[in-house]
């Protein structure tokens, strides 16, 4: 497809179990973000990169999570030893250009829940 | 970075024209001004965006204060399709992260 893929669409962890959240954006897209958005709130921001380059993680919200984009277009967010207050949608956007320009394209989401 | 202040709810007849007013009264120079909206289940999608001049295109239109302090997003002709969680957001070419508020759930009714 022409948009932003992301998967699995549902999943659920136990307590402390490690988990790896996939996104691929449009093909070409230079921008790429992360989201967590929790039931009834809007999109809190995770992180950016810009190509394979980390510029800002200032919003992953403990040191248990962990995003990558080794080569410049699919990125995988992983959480280890999920928690309760770890459940929520997971939303990446693309987008074509760099820094904070241009259209988001945003995925369907991950929604994750942990027992 | 700069906040925005949307009311939380609002509802609006079918085929009646909707105004969506936003607040961002901190806004920078070289903030523009974007609106997302999200309907459920389904990830945010972009509506509109811009600097200082008002905005048209397909889906709705945007018309900014002159003082750039607060906007509005104009949908024509509300449709039950309409019915989402707009998001009124600022993006700055000078830095990376795009703030999402709670943003105003619309109703339609029929």
């Amino acid at each position: 497809g022409a948009g932003v893929s992301q998967s699995p669409r549902y999943k659920v962890a136990k307590r402390g179990q490690d988990v790896a959240l996939r996104c691929d954006p449009i093909s070409g897209h230079v921008s790429l973000f992360w989201y967590q958005q929790a039931l009834g709130q809007g999109p809190e921001f995770l992180t950016y990169f810009q190509n394979e380059a980390q510029l800002d993680k200032s919003g992953l919200p403990s040191d248990r999570f962990f995003a990558e984009r080794p080569e410049g277009s699919v990125s995988t967010l992983k959480i280890q030893r999920t928690q309760q207050e770890d459940s929520a949608v997971y939303l990446c956007a693309s987008s074509p250009r760099g820094a904070n320009t241009g259209e988001l394209f945003f995925g369907e989401g991950s929604r994750l829940t942990v027992l | 970075d700069a906040k925005t202040t949307q009311p939380n709810s609002m509802e609006s007849n079918e085929e009646e024209p909707v105004h969506l007013p936003c607040n961002h009264s901190t806004i920078s120079g070289t903030d523009y001004i974007h609106w997302y909206r999200q309907l459920p289940s389904q990830g945010p999608e972009y509506v509109i965006h811009g600097l200082t001049s008002n905005v048209n295109n397909r889906m709705a239109s945007l018309a900014i204060a002159e003082d750039r302090k607060s906007s509005t997003l104009i949908l024509h002709r509300a449709t039950l399709r309409d019915a989402a969680v707009y998001y009124c957001i600022l993006r700055n070419t000078g830095g990376f992260k795009t703030i999402f508020g709670a943003g105003t759930r619309l109703f339609v009714k029929a």
